[in-house]
């Protein structure tokens, strides 16, 4: 059964912390995506990356970065958390077409 | 640039169909379609690709009008296991096969009511 995983259900931090979001996926897929999702703006595309140790901006990457080191893992990073991206991350990884989601990490910023 | 979803929401009876449609400013070389309940992850349902190709759920049907750059969602005989909010996707980069991830709509909330 593939699966997504997210390292955490709900995180609170405050503003001006470091924040890590880690994904892991074992379906060895190439693909992977960060996404948050806002009531009434649905799901917005951060970052992706189709390869190890590569990453490409998606629609709203400003505050972001990401890390991947290893084929099935893909870390979001905030690098100072700001009130604003207080929202709920989705982690998602493919093949080609179809995308998988993870549950979802519902950050609070503080 | 996002598509753009219609209706926001619905409500219907058990056994009422419903259409939602999803447009885009861009042309299109396919329209993704995804289902997610409340609490959830966003499930894969279908793809429609240009050339009338279309891949996914065998009890949802949809249309996809390249010139008018415009998708329809049909469900038909609704359950209540239809509830759940529906986003169409496209993609940002039609060369990148998926890779380059899509541009979702704000997405219909759709309610079954028993």
């Amino acid at each position: 059964d593939v699966k997504v995983t997210q390292s955490s259900r709900y995180l609170v931090k405050r503003t001006g912390e470091k924040v890590f979001l880690e994904c892991v996926q074992d379906m060895d897929h190439e693909n992977m995506f960060w996404y948050r999702q806002d009531p009434g703006l649905g799901l917005r595309l951060i970052y992706f990356s189709y390869d190890v140790k590569m990453k490409e901006k998606g629609d709203i990457p400003e505050g972001y970065s990401v890390s991947r080191e290893k084929k099935e893992r893909f870390s979001l990073i905030l690098e100072s958390a700001s009130t604003n991206q207080t929202s709920m991350y989705l982690c998602a990884s493919s093949r080609s077409y179809e995308q998988y989601f993870g549950p979802g990490t519902r950050l609070t910023v503080t | 640039q996002q598509p753009v979803q219609s209706p926001q929401a619905v409500i219907l009876r058990e056994g009422e169909d419903a259409v939602i449609n999803c447009s885009s400013s861009k042309a299109l070389y396919s329209v993704h379609w995804y289902r997610q309940k409340h609490g959830e992850a966003p499930v894969f349902l279908m793809i429609l690709l240009k050339g009338g190709e279309q891949k996914g759920h065998d009890k949802i049907s949809a249309s996809f009008n390249e010139k008018k750059q415009q998708s329809s969602l049909y469900l038909t005989a609704s359950q209540l296991s239809y509830s759940g909010t529906y986003f169409c996707g496209t993609e940002r980069d039609p060369s990148g096969g998926g890779a380059d991830g899509l541009t979702f709509g704000k997405g219909t909330h759709l309610i079954i009511q028993p």
